[in-house]
């Protein structure tokens, strides 16, 4: 089993609708919790950080951890085109020494006009 | 501010080759982090360089080698290619071992045949 499971979609949704990402963790030593955007052929840019349970919102962007079901979702709400890239959810676990990232899959989101 | 600058683009090796990838961190990180990313995957975590000592590393054989610089700049090596070392390589940099955020460059795409 992996340590971050996430549906790889695709996901496909016309322009202004909210999209919903969902990943699922097994490891309970995760504390901190990222969303990385990927457009193809160029590196994860840092969308969301999130440190333990709760939410987080910037601009059209929400992050949701729960940690009681080990649950990770990033909301986007008035989808765009501009969107349209792979989102990976990431987990680190706290009190290690360095910081290793462990990655979901990634889902292919497609936002049409 | 100079973000994180990898080279070279594109590699193509055949099996048994040696390989040295380069990376240099973001201004001001003192800390670089190397991922593998297969076709359809997420990135998975190869090690930590850190005050130019590995500091941490995920489970890859011991061909797969790096080294960091004063500058903090970095170089992975991978001797004996196989055909499954096919894959974006990711250098991630970050302040410190335990940053809350790594910054990733456009990776180094290698195709081994």
């Amino acid at each position: 089993q992996k340590e971050v499971e996430q549906d790889p979609g695709p996901l496909s949704v016309p322009e202004g609708a909210i999209v919903s990402l969902n990943c699922t963790y097994s490891n309970s030593a995760f504390q901190y919790f990222m969303w990385y955007r990927q457009y193809s052929r160029k590196g994860p840019e840092l969308l969301m950080y999130t440190y333990s349970s709760g939410n987080k919102e910037d601009g059209r962007f929400t992050a949701q951890v729960d940690k009681s079901s080990k649950y990770i979702s990033l909301f986007i709400r008035d989808s765009q085109p501009s969107d349209s890239a792979t989102y990976l959810c990431a987990s680190r676990a706290g009190g290690t020494s360095y910081g290793k990232l462990t990655f979901g899959q990634g889902t292919i989101l497609t936002v049409h006009p | 501010e100079t973000g994180v600058t990898q080279s070279p683009t594109h590699l193509i090796k055949t099996r048994g080759q040696q390989v040295t990838l380069r990376c240099s961190s973001q201004s001001g990180h003192n800390t670089v982090s190397w991922y593998q990313q297969a076709l359809g995957q997420g990135p998975q975590f190869i090690f930590q360089y850190y005050r130019e000592e590995e500091n941490g590393r995920g489970n890859f054989p011991p061909r797969f080698s790096g080294l960091q610089f004063p500058n903090y700049s970095s170089e992975l090596n991978v001797n004996a290619l196989e055909l499954d070392d096919s894959a974006l390589y990711l250098c991630a940099s970050s302040e410190g071992t335990r940053a809350d955020t790594q910054y990733f460059g456009p990776g180094t795409r290698l195709t081994v045949l």
